[in-house]
C-alpha cells in the first residue's frame, strides 16, 4: 500500500474560514515537506520539518514522526490559497528520497 | 530562497525520439539532485538521486540507458528521456537540496507530451 496516505483529496472552503490536511504514514519518517503546486505548476515549498511544529502566516504545520503523521491547518482562507496541495516524506538519512502524497485539490471561493 | 530554473517547460516529441532537459540552481550549491515524474495519474516517482562523490542511484523501473543523467557541477543537472513513448508522458521534476539543508527545492518542471 501507499506509504503516504493524503486527506482529503479534495477540500473547499469559504474565504475566512479554515481547515486541516492530514498525511498518515505507515513507515516511521524522519522528515515531511508541505507544497502547494501554484496555476503555473510550481511546487511552492510551505514547510520543512523533521519535527514539532512550524507556523508561517496563516498556515501551521506539525509532524510527529512517532505517531506517522503530518498536518498542515489553513487559517482564515484566502482566494489565493487555491491549489493542490502535497505533502511528501522522506524515511532516509540523506532526505533525498520523498515519498510524496496524492495531494489536496483545495478551492477557496468568496 | 533558493530558486530551481527547468527547461524546457514542455516539449511535445515523436514516439521513439528523445528529449533533453536541464536544472539549474540559483544562488546556491546542491549537494544532491533529484529527478522526479509526475504523471498523467498525478502520482509521484522518483527516477534517479544525483548525490556529490556518489554515483546516481536509479530507482526500480527505471534505467541509466532510459534516462541517462549528466552531473557536472553542483548548480547543474540534466536528464535525458531517450526513446520516448507513451509511458513516459508527464511531468519531470528536478528537487535540489542546498548544502547544510534538509528540504529539496523544485523546479517548475518540463512537461513531456509523446505523439
Amino acid at each position: 500500500g501507499d506509504q503516504v496516505e493524503q486527506s482529503p483529496s479534495a477540500l473547499s472552503l469559504h474565504e475566512g474560514t479554515g481547515s486541516a490536511l492530514r498525511c498518515n504514514f505507515t513507515t516511521t519518517m524522519r522528515a515531511v515537506q508541505w507544497f502547494r503546486k501554484n496555476s503555473r505548476g510550481s511546487l511552492i515549498n510551505l514547510f520543512y520539518l523533521a519535527s514539532g511544529t512550524k507556523e508561517n502566516g496563516r498556515l501551521k504545520s506539525a509532524f510527529d514522526s512517532k505517531e506517522r503523521y503530518s498536518t498542515l491547518h489553513i487559517r482564515d482562507a484566502q482566494l489565493e490559497d487555491s491549489g493542490t496541495y502535497f505533502c511528501a516524506a522522506s524515511y532516509d538519512s540523506g532526505y533525498n528520497k520523498l515519498t510524496f502524497g496524492k495531494g489536496t485539490v483545495l478551492l477557496v471561493s468568496p | 530562497g533558493a530558486l530551481v530554473y527547468q527547461y524546457p517547460r514542455r516539449t511535445i516529441c515523436k514516439s521513439g525520439t528523445s528529449m533533453r532537459m536541464e536544472c539549474q540552481a540559483v544562488g546556491f550549491q546542491a549537494t544532491s539532485v533529484a529527478w522526479y515524474r509526475q504523471s498523467p495519474q498525478k502520482t509521484f516517482e522518483l527516477i534517479a538521486l544525483s548525490t556529490v562523490n556518489s554515483a546516481i542511484k536509479y530507482e526500480q523501473n527505471f534505467t541509466q540507458e532510459k534516462f541517462p543523467i549528466s552531473h557536472p557541477n553542483l548548480s547543474f543537472s540534466s536528464m535525458t528521456v531517450l526513446n520516448a513513448y507513451l509511458e513516459d508522458r508527464g511531468l519531470y521534476l528536478c528537487g535540489a537540496r542546498p548544502q547544510g539543508a534538509g528540504q529539496l527545492y523544485f523546479g517548475e518542471g518540463s512537461k513531456l507530451t509523446v505523439l
